[in-house]
This record gives C-alpha cells, structure tokens and sequence, in this order.
C-alpha cells in the first residue's frame, strides 16, 4: 500500500536558523511528489512539485526539496527561516497510474522562535 | 481571479441531519476531490471525481455521498451514517497530466 511517513509532528526552530523536514515514502508506481503548507483553518498552498528529471526542486518561499529515489525520500529545506514561515507542512505523493489520487503524510507543524 | 470557493467556512450538524458542503471551481479542471482532515492524521479522501457525472469513493468513503453534475461543482453531503463528522473538509481540483491539486479554504463541520 502506498504510504507517506513525515516522522517528525513538531519542529520548533530559531529564526533566522536552517529547516529540514523529512518525509520518507513507500510507493509502488513512479511517484510525483509535492511539499504544501497550511496555516491554522486555511487551505493548503503548493510550496513545490516535483514529477521528472533534475532531483533538486526550487520552491516558493525560498523552499527547495530533493528527491532521492535510494531512500525514498524527498525533505524540504529552508536555508534561513522566518517567523512567518510558521505553519503546517505536509508532504504529498502520487501517481498517474493510481488515478492521480494524492496520498499524504500527517503533517510537520513548525514553530519558529525569535 | 480563478479559485477553488467553498462554502460556508463553518457549519453545524444536528444529530440525525444530512448536511451539503458547496465546492466550486472556475479553473476549468475536470478532476475534484474531497478530503477529510483530523488533527494529526493528514487529509484522507473521501471522494474523487475525474470527469462530469463519474466518481468513485476515496479511503474513507462511508458516510458520505457527492454528486458531479457540472464540471464546476462537486458537492459533499455528510449524511447520518457518519458518526463522527466533526473535522476541516476540503476540495480540491486538479487539471491535466501532471498538475498539482489546489485546494479551497475548507470548511469546518461541527456537531450541535
């Protein structure tokens, strides 16, 4: 069964200071992947995607994640994080071959401290 | 500007009492879905809709039903059935090939 493991509920970082949340998948078909943001009782934003070829993504907001098929992985980075970063993160996966359906992990909720 | 509307932001369910949540898209997208989300478990789905008047029940479809009569519209109705409906609903759309899905600003269901 395809599934979406982000291990970490709650990360809590200083302003200013590096971001990496992690997000591990289990997926029998070619996965496309996707990094959203939610702030509390708001929609999900798209952060970034990636479907093919180069493994680095760059993102809104200063984000980028990398794809690494080995270990099924694809972490999101943030190289200096702002106060207003402070949200819900949630790592996506799917596939054409399962009708495009979204499978998604429980969410990493950020908390940044100035 | 082109979005996903979802309406109300809040409703309130009596015991007993089937509810409609409205989803509407005007990004031309044949694809909508409904998810459920429950704090620390994700968005789980409950319905997807690939083309007008098809759809097909998602991870945690017992409960509920929609309708897909307009490319625009997919509508929710959490019905009796479900015992426990209190949660953030959301729509979502999605268009050709490899799109991402988009995502209204949900709706709040609670019990009265």
């Amino acid at each position: 069964a395809q599934s979406v493991t982000q291990p970490d509920i709650h990360i809590t970082v200083s302003e200013g200071a590096s971001l990496e949340l992690r997000c591990n998948y289990s997926y029998g078909a070619t996965p496309y992947l996707f990094w959203y943001v939610q702030s509390p009782g708001q929609g999900l934003q798209l952060l970034l995607k990636y479907f093919s070829g180069d493994t680095l993504v760059q993102g809104i907001k200063g984000f980028e994640a990398e794809f690494k098929r080995s270990q099924s992985s694809f972490n999101l980075r943030k190289p200096s994080v702002h106060w207003s970063d402070a949200a819900e993160y949630f790592c996506a996966v799917g596939s054409m071959e399962y009708g495009n359906k979204l499978v998604f992990g429980a969410g990493t909720i950020l908390r940044v401290k100035s | 500007d082109g979005g996903i509307t979802q309406s109300p932001k809040y409703l309130f369910r009596k015991e007993g009492q089937n509810v409609t949540l409205s989803c509407e898209q005007n990004l031309n997208h044949d694809a909508m879905y409904w998810y459920r989300q429950d704090p620390g478990q994700g968005l789980r789905l409950i319905y997807y809709s690939q083309i007008v008047n098809d759809f097909q029940k998602g991870d945690i479809a017992e409960g509920y039903s929609v309708s897909r009569e307009k490319k625009e519209s997919f509508p929710l109705t959490v019905t009796s059935a479900q015992k426990n409906p209190t949660a953030f609903y959301l729509c979502a759309s999605k268009g050709q090939g490899s799109q991402p899905q988009h995502f209204g600003d949900g709706t709040r269901l609670s019990i009265l």
